[in-house]
Protein backbone atom coordinates (compact mmCIF):
# COMPACT_ATOMS: atom_id res chain seq x y z
CA UNK A 1 0.00 0.00 0.00
CA UNK A 2 1.12 3.41 -0.81
CA UNK A 3 2.27 5.26 2.30
CA UNK A 4 -0.42 7.27 2.87
CA UNK A 5 -1.86 7.89 6.78
CA UNK A 6 -5.43 9.89 7.22
CA UNK A 7 -6.21 11.31 10.85
CA UNK A 8 -8.51 11.07 12.57
CA UNK A 9 -10.55 7.90 11.33
CA UNK A 10 -13.31 8.75 13.13
CA UNK A 11 -14.71 12.19 14.13
CA UNK A 12 -18.02 13.26 15.54
CA UNK A 13 -18.59 17.11 15.74
CA UNK A 14 -20.56 19.66 16.29
CA UNK A 15 -22.57 22.03 14.02
CA UNK A 16 -20.74 25.34 13.66
CA UNK A 17 -17.21 24.11 15.03
CA UNK A 18 -13.94 24.28 13.33
CA UNK A 19 -12.79 20.88 11.92
CA UNK A 20 -9.38 19.75 10.15
CA UNK A 21 -8.00 16.73 8.64
CA UNK A 22 -5.06 15.48 8.04
CA UNK A 23 -3.30 13.38 4.91
CA UNK A 24 0.42 12.30 5.57
CA UNK A 25 2.35 10.96 3.07
CA UNK A 26 5.99 9.34 2.93
CA UNK A 27 6.16 8.22 -0.70
CA UNK A 28 7.17 12.46 -2.10
CA UNK A 29 4.75 12.29 -4.65
CA UNK A 30 3.56 15.90 -5.99
CA UNK A 31 -0.23 15.76 -6.48
CA UNK A 32 -2.50 15.80 -3.25
CA UNK A 33 -6.64 15.60 -3.36
CA UNK A 34 -9.16 15.99 -1.15
CA UNK A 35 -11.96 13.86 -2.05
CA UNK A 36 -15.59 13.63 -0.33
CA UNK A 37 -17.86 10.27 -1.04
CA UNK A 38 -21.51 10.67 -0.62
CA UNK A 39 -24.15 7.92 -1.67
CA UNK A 40 -25.35 8.83 -5.33
CA UNK A 41 -22.98 10.96 -6.17
CA UNK A 42 -19.46 8.86 -6.14
CA UNK A 43 -16.11 10.91 -5.29
CA UNK A 44 -16.23 15.10 -5.57
CA UNK A 45 -12.60 17.11 -5.64
CA UNK A 46 -13.03 19.38 -3.03
CA UNK A 47 -9.11 20.78 -3.46
CA UNK A 48 -5.85 19.45 -4.70
CA UNK A 49 -2.21 20.94 -4.45
CA UNK A 50 0.66 20.30 -7.44
CA UNK A 51 3.07 21.49 -4.96
CA UNK A 52 3.94 22.91 -1.57
CA UNK A 53 2.10 26.10 -1.21
CA UNK A 54 0.52 25.34 -4.53
CA UNK A 55 -3.49 24.74 -4.00
CA UNK A 56 -6.98 24.56 -6.42
CA UNK A 57 -10.15 24.40 -6.05
CA UNK A 58 -12.37 21.42 -7.01
CA UNK A 59 -16.07 20.77 -8.10
CA UNK A 60 -17.27 21.25 -4.18
CA UNK A 61 -15.01 23.93 -2.27
CA UNK A 62 -17.64 25.72 -0.62
CA UNK A 63 -16.86 25.59 3.34
CA UNK A 64 -13.32 24.04 2.78
CA UNK A 65 -9.90 25.21 2.51
CA UNK A 66 -6.73 23.60 2.74
CA UNK A 67 -3.00 24.19 3.68
CA UNK A 68 0.13 22.19 2.54
CA UNK A 69 3.24 23.99 3.90
CA UNK A 70 5.23 20.36 3.48
CA UNK A 71 5.40 18.14 1.08
CA UNK A 72 4.35 15.47 2.96
CA UNK A 73 0.98 16.65 4.57
CA UNK A 74 -2.16 18.38 3.25
CA UNK A 75 -4.63 20.04 5.58
CA UNK A 76 -8.05 20.09 4.64
CA UNK A 77 -10.02 22.68 7.36
CA UNK A 78 -13.98 22.98 7.59
CA UNK A 79 -14.35 26.58 9.30
CA UNK A 80 -17.71 25.78 10.25
CA UNK A 81 -19.10 22.38 10.04
CA UNK A 82 -22.33 21.84 8.59
CA UNK A 83 -24.09 18.54 8.52
CA UNK A 84 -24.00 18.64 4.61
CA UNK A 85 -20.49 17.90 5.35
CA UNK A 86 -20.96 14.44 6.83
CA UNK A 87 -19.78 12.19 4.85
CA UNK A 88 -16.41 10.26 4.35
CA UNK A 89 -13.33 12.09 2.99
CA UNK A 90 -10.53 10.40 0.95
CA UNK A 91 -7.11 12.03 0.43
CA UNK A 92 -5.52 10.80 -2.77
CA UNK A 93 -1.95 11.13 -3.87
CA UNK A 94 -0.14 11.05 -7.37
CA UNK A 95 3.14 11.86 -9.07
CA UNK A 96 3.08 13.51 -12.49
CA UNK A 97 0.78 11.76 -15.38
CA UNK A 98 -0.14 9.33 -16.26
CA UNK A 99 -0.03 7.69 -13.20
CA UNK A 100 -3.51 6.75 -11.02
CA UNK A 101 -3.53 8.44 -7.55
CA UNK A 102 -3.37 6.45 -4.39
CA UNK A 103 -5.46 6.56 -1.95
CA UNK A 104 -5.92 6.97 1.77
CA UNK A 105 -8.22 4.68 3.68
CA UNK A 106 -10.66 7.59 4.56
CA UNK A 107 -11.99 9.59 7.52
CA UNK A 108 -15.76 9.65 8.25
CA UNK A 109 -17.35 12.66 9.33
CA UNK A 110 -20.30 13.22 11.33
CA UNK A 111 -21.38 16.69 12.19
CA UNK A 112 -24.66 16.77 14.21
CA UNK B 1 -14.00 21.07 -18.55
CA UNK B 2 -13.90 17.44 -18.14
CA UNK B 3 -15.97 14.68 -17.06
CA UNK B 4 -16.92 11.19 -16.30
CA UNK B 5 -20.56 9.12 -17.00
CA UNK B 6 -20.83 6.06 -15.56
CA UNK B 7 -24.68 4.39 -16.81
CA UNK B 8 -26.13 2.50 -13.94
CA UNK B 9 -25.62 3.54 -10.67
CA UNK B 10 -26.34 -0.69 -9.98
CA UNK B 11 -25.96 -3.43 -11.86
CA UNK B 12 -26.73 -7.26 -11.26
CA UNK B 13 -25.71 -10.35 -13.05
CA UNK B 14 -25.48 -13.78 -12.19
CA UNK B 15 -22.16 -15.75 -10.88
CA UNK B 16 -20.70 -17.05 -14.08
CA UNK B 17 -22.32 -14.17 -16.55
CA UNK B 18 -20.29 -11.78 -18.37
CA UNK B 19 -19.80 -8.10 -16.31
CA UNK B 20 -20.35 -5.28 -18.08
CA UNK B 21 -19.80 -1.85 -16.35
CA UNK B 22 -19.89 1.43 -18.79
CA UNK B 23 -17.95 4.62 -18.79
CA UNK B 24 -18.30 7.56 -21.00
CA UNK B 25 -15.97 10.45 -20.97
CA UNK B 26 -15.97 14.06 -21.93
CA UNK B 27 -12.44 16.29 -22.49
CA UNK B 28 -11.32 18.42 -24.90
CA UNK B 29 -7.67 16.39 -25.20
CA UNK B 30 -7.88 12.67 -24.99
CA UNK B 31 -7.28 11.61 -21.14
CA UNK B 32 -5.75 8.93 -19.23
CA UNK B 33 -8.34 6.55 -17.81
CA UNK B 34 -8.71 4.43 -14.98
CA UNK B 35 -10.66 1.87 -12.97
CA UNK B 36 -11.38 1.76 -9.48
CA UNK B 37 -12.93 -1.14 -7.22
CA UNK B 38 -13.61 -0.26 -3.73
CA UNK B 39 -15.00 -2.60 -1.68
CA UNK B 40 -17.16 -2.18 1.71
CA UNK B 41 -15.42 0.38 4.59
CA UNK B 42 -12.22 0.33 2.55
CA UNK B 43 -10.14 2.79 0.33
CA UNK B 44 -10.12 2.48 -3.92
CA UNK B 45 -7.87 0.48 -5.49
CA UNK B 46 -6.84 0.48 -9.04
CA UNK B 47 -8.13 -2.29 -11.25
CA UNK B 48 -6.39 -1.01 -14.71
CA UNK B 49 -5.42 2.04 -16.38
CA UNK B 50 -5.24 3.46 -20.23
CA UNK B 51 -2.49 5.61 -20.48
CA UNK B 52 -2.34 5.42 -25.06
CA UNK B 53 -0.11 2.83 -24.74
CA UNK B 54 -2.57 0.49 -26.33
CA UNK B 55 -6.77 0.54 -26.25
CA UNK B 56 -7.25 -2.97 -24.62
CA UNK B 57 -5.93 -3.03 -21.21
CA UNK B 58 -5.77 -5.70 -18.95
CA UNK B 59 -6.08 -5.20 -15.22
CA UNK B 60 -6.29 -7.58 -11.92
CA UNK B 61 -8.97 -10.10 -10.97
CA UNK B 62 -9.64 -10.59 -14.62
CA UNK B 63 -10.73 -7.64 -15.56
CA UNK B 64 -10.11 -5.54 -18.73
CA UNK B 65 -11.00 -2.44 -20.56
CA UNK B 66 -11.01 -0.78 -24.23
CA UNK B 67 -10.48 2.70 -25.16
CA UNK B 68 -12.56 3.64 -28.32
CA UNK B 69 -12.01 7.32 -28.87
CA UNK B 70 -15.08 7.33 -31.29
CA UNK B 71 -17.16 6.05 -28.64
CA UNK B 72 -15.77 8.55 -26.15
CA UNK B 73 -16.20 5.22 -23.79
CA UNK B 74 -13.47 2.62 -21.36
CA UNK B 75 -16.00 -0.11 -20.65
CA UNK B 76 -15.29 -2.43 -17.75
CA UNK B 77 -15.97 -6.30 -18.84
CA UNK B 78 -14.88 -9.36 -17.32
CA UNK B 79 -15.74 -12.75 -18.58
CA UNK B 80 -17.25 -14.60 -15.91
CA UNK B 81 -18.34 -13.04 -12.37
CA UNK B 82 -17.37 -13.91 -9.29
CA UNK B 83 -19.43 -13.37 -6.05
CA UNK B 84 -16.48 -11.72 -4.34
CA UNK B 85 -16.60 -8.99 -7.28
CA UNK B 86 -19.15 -7.66 -5.80
CA UNK B 87 -18.15 -3.88 -4.73
CA UNK B 88 -18.24 -0.95 -6.14
CA UNK B 89 -16.48 0.71 -9.16
CA UNK B 90 -15.53 4.15 -10.52
CA UNK B 91 -14.41 5.36 -13.61
CA UNK B 92 -11.75 8.22 -13.20
CA UNK B 93 -10.47 10.59 -16.18
CA UNK B 94 -7.26 12.81 -16.36
CA UNK B 95 -6.28 14.88 -19.06
CA UNK B 96 -2.76 14.69 -20.68
CA UNK B 97 -2.09 17.78 -21.44
CA UNK B 98 -1.91 19.04 -17.73
CA UNK B 99 -1.07 17.49 -14.20
CA UNK B 100 -4.17 18.51 -12.17
CA UNK B 101 -7.22 16.98 -11.41
CA UNK B 102 -8.95 13.27 -11.37
CA UNK B 103 -12.16 13.22 -11.83
CA UNK B 104 -14.22 10.50 -11.03
CA UNK B 105 -17.76 9.05 -11.61
CA UNK B 106 -20.73 8.58 -9.88
CA UNK B 107 -19.93 5.01 -9.27
CA UNK B 108 -21.36 1.33 -10.16
CA UNK B 109 -22.54 -1.18 -7.53
CA UNK B 110 -22.30 -4.16 -9.18
CA UNK B 111 -24.50 -7.33 -7.47
CA UNK B 112 -23.67 -10.76 -7.73
CA UNK B 113 -26.65 -13.15 -8.35
CA UNK B 114 -25.66 -16.81 -7.17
Amino acid sequence: DAGITQSPRHKVTETGTPVTLRCHQTENHRYMYWYRQDPGHGLRLIHYSYGVKDTDKGEVSDGYSVSRSKTEDFLLTLESATSSQTSVYFCAISEIQPTEAFFGQGTRLTVV
Amino acid sequence: AQSVTQLGSHVSVSEGALVLLRCNYSSSVPPYLFWYVQYPNQGLQLLLKYTSAATLVKGINGFEAEFKKSETSFHLTKPSAHMSDAAEYFCAVRPMNRDDKIIFGKGTRLHILP
